[in-house]
């Protein structure tokens, strides 16, 4: 059974649209993470909540936030896609601080048109 | 800024043959992780592997953290076409109550049969 889930699988968003994805866990870790990947790169980290505490990584543009509003669910919002945005989002989860062994979903491919 | 540098970035080869991927870093990691991620799909987590020197083994594949815990190798014997895809190592640092995990760039193996 997916213990990570994310929805949709493929977004297809307009230039300039706001868009919003989501990430679910049934592991009831404290920490959830928003990776960005670009085709042939490695995940890129955007931010991520340690349970409710909010660590912004210093090169995520202010276009991406995020909202976490209980311990199952995380969102990405992106407030105004633009072309360079297209990529593979992938949400995953640790049990803690100290442990970071990560639970990745399946991801969510955007596409900007 | 903390790098973790994989060799080789690709890698095509028969089935049947052995391959070795390393991952190499200046910097010194309490743990190191193997990722291996399919097309479209998230990264899965292989191994975890935490004190210098530690070798482990998961069916064909062997993993091996360097003693000095700055570097790793993942040893793939009579590769089959299910090994295909792309495999991410990644660090894992503590500074005070924080936590991060750092990706390499991956290697992606093609394993033709």
């Amino acid at each position: 059974d997916a213990m990570v889930i994310q929805n949709p699988r493929y977004q297809v968003t307009q230039f300039g649209k706001p868009v919003t994805l989501s990430c679910s866990q049934t592991l009831n870790h404290n920490v959830m993470y928003w990776y960005q990947q670009k085709s042939s790169q490695a995940p890129k980290l955007l931010f991520h909540y340690y349970d409710k505490d909010f660590n912004n990584e210093a090169d995520t543009p202010d276009n991406f936030q995020s909202r976490r509003p209980n311990t199952s669910f995380c969102f990405l919002d992106i407030r105004s896609p633009g072309l360079g945005d297209a990529a593979m989002y992938l949400c995953a989860t640790s049990r803690d601080r100290g442990q970071l062994e990560a639970f990745f979903g399946q991801g969510t491919r955007l596409t900007v048109v | 800024t903390q790098l973790l540098e994989q060799s080789p970035q690709f890698l095509s080869i028969q089935e049947g043959e052995n391959l070795t991927v390393y991952c190499n870093s200046s910097s010194v990691f309490s743990s190191l992780q193997w990722y291996r991620q399919e097309p479209g799909e998230g990264p899965v987590l292989l191994v975890t592997v935490v004190t210098g020197g530690e070798v482990k083994k998961l069916k064909r594949l062997t993993f091996q953290f360097g003693d000095a815990r700055k570097d790793s190798s993942l040893h793939i014997t009579a590769a089959q076409p299910g090994d295909t895809g792309l495999y991410l190592c990644a660090g894992a640092t503590y500074g005070g109550s924080q936590g991060n995990l750092i990706f390499g760039k991956g290697t992606k193996l093609s394993v033709k049969p």
